[in-house]
């Protein structure tokens, strides 16, 4: 089955600093993954997604993530944190067909201090 | 892109008592999908729906807690029922759009 293992649940960084949030998966086939970003009180917002070809996705807000099978790894990163990014984020791993049923990790609350 | 409706958006009922949350689609799905987010956790998967059979519920969901409908492909409601505070979760929707899954705002439920 299916997991992601987000470590970090809770980081602080400063705004301008540069930011990686840690994500590892277990699939067993070429995974579909995903990060999601949940500002308090909002809904789910896909932040990028990779499903084949270059392994750097660019997303919106600034945001890119690199895929490393050999790490089983997906990190998130920004190289310039604003005082909005604070929120919650969930890396993901879609099913077989790349987006029906997602698994979500724990999260990350990342927040931002001036 | 998909665009969802989620209603209620919150709501405070009572326990024992059931509550019905709505999901409404701009576009036709094939499947729908019912989540979970419990206070301060990530989300769970409840369920999948789809048009013209019985939902699909993952390990720890059954279909008296939590039954679905789907009688179309714009439209499905999850039951929360019998109540306790331990229910007390934001509910949300999702829906295959083709690339990725995309979500309803979701439903915040408070069981008191």
């Amino acid at each position: 089955a299916q997991s992601v293992t987000q470590p970090d649940i809770h980081i602080t960084v400063s705004e301008g600093a540069s930011l990686e949030l840690r994500c590892n998966y277990s699939y067993g086939a070429t995974p579909y993954l995903f990060w999601y970003v949940q500002s308090p009180g909002q809904g789910l917002q896909l932040l990028l997604k990779y499903f084949s070809g270059d392994t750097l996705v660019q997303g919106i807000k600034g945001f890119e993530a690199e895929f490393k099978r050999s790490q089983s790894s997906f990190n998130l990163r920004k190289p310039s944190v604003h005082w909005s990014d604070a929120a919650e984020y969930f890396c993901a791993v879609g099913d077989s067909g790349g987006y029906q049923k997602v698994t979500f990790g724990t999260g990350t609350k990342l927040q931002v201090i001036p | 892109s998909a665009v969802i409706s989620q209603k209620p958006s919150r709501d405070i009922c009572q326990r024992g008592t059931s509550l019905t949350i709505q999901c409404q689609v701009d576009s036709q799905v094939t499947m729908m999908f019912w989540y979970r987010q419990q206070p301060g956790q990530s989300l769970t998967l409840i369920a999948t729906a789809n048009q013209g059979s019985e939902a699909t519920y993952e390990s720890g969901f059954v279909i008296d807690k939590f039954p679905i409908s789907r009688p179309n492909l714009t439209f499905s409601t999850l039951t929360v029922s019998n109540m306790s505070p331990e229910d007390s979760s934001i509910y949300l929707c999702s829906v295959d759009g083709g690339t990725e899954a995309f979500f309803g705002q979701g439903t915040r439920l408070t069981v008191v």
